[in-house]
């Protein structure tokens, strides 16, 4: 399996443009994470899904961020309208169970001028 | 919920000498706890974990105890080398909200050739 794969690597965009991130988890993992990394504030998870079910999105920041899985292989993330505070690393995560080894995606590099 | 704190944030080692990261954590149901490590511009990566029922668990140089009664774990590195350079994050179970796993803020290691 080439592992979990995310696109694009780098995004940069002008406050106000939609930003849509996608993430194609490892085959067979059932939980997908979406986490967003900066140095002020480390690794949070926005959302978890479980079996393509949103199960837990309680640390999406607020109305703007919306994310999808619409079957076992894809999700995305969408922020509507970006701002220059949602620049950081956007990680997707899989995993077999919820606790089990989480397997990251390179990452895409978000920057809102 | 689940609140994971590490200490320290920044370490500096000489090559060869021991590095020792410590956290805690703040549900006692909590059960998992894995660590993983970031190189610079990379992935999170899962280099060990360890699961309540035991109270320490090696991986030839890399080695981590747990306290359940303290609600303390702990990464020891021994014999560190330059690739061991990285950022450590720290992480347990959120048994109170669907067994996620939560994040620590991380230890920057560098070690000096």
């Amino acid at each position: 399996d080439a592992g979990v794969i995310q696109s694009p690597r780098h995004e940069v965009t002008e406050m106000g443009q939609e930003v849509t991130l996608r993430c194609k988890p490892i085959s067979g993992h059932n939980s997908l994470f979406w986490y967003r990394q900066t140095m002020m504030r480390g690794l949070e998870l926005l959302i978890y899904f479980n079996n393509n079910v949103p199960i837990d999105d309680s640390g999406m920041p607020e109305d703007r961020f919306s994310a999808k899985m619409p079957n076992a292989s894809f999700s995305t993330l969408k922020i509507q309208p970006s701002e220059p505070r949602d620049s950081a690393v956007y990680f997707c995560a899989s995993s077999f169970g919820v606790s089990g080894e989480l397997f990251f995606g390179e990452g895409s590099r978000l920057t809102v001028l | 919920g689940e609140n994971v704190e590490q200490h320290p944030s920044t370490l500096s080692v000489q090559e060869g000498d021991s590095a020792v990261i410590k956290c805690t954590y703040s549900d006692s149901a909590s059960n998992y706890f894995p660590w993983y490590k970031q190189e610079l511009g990379k992935r999170p990566q899962l280099i060990i974990d360890i699961r309540s029922n035991v109270g320490e668990k090696k991986d030839q140089r890399i080695a981590v105890t747990l306290n359940k009664t303290a609600k303390h774990f702990s990464l020891h590195i021994t014999e560190t080398q330059p690739e061991d350079s990285a950022v450590y994050f720290c992480a347990a179970n959120d048994k109170t909200s669907y067994d996620k796993v939560i994040f620590g803020p991380g230890t920057s290691l560098s070690v000096i050739p």
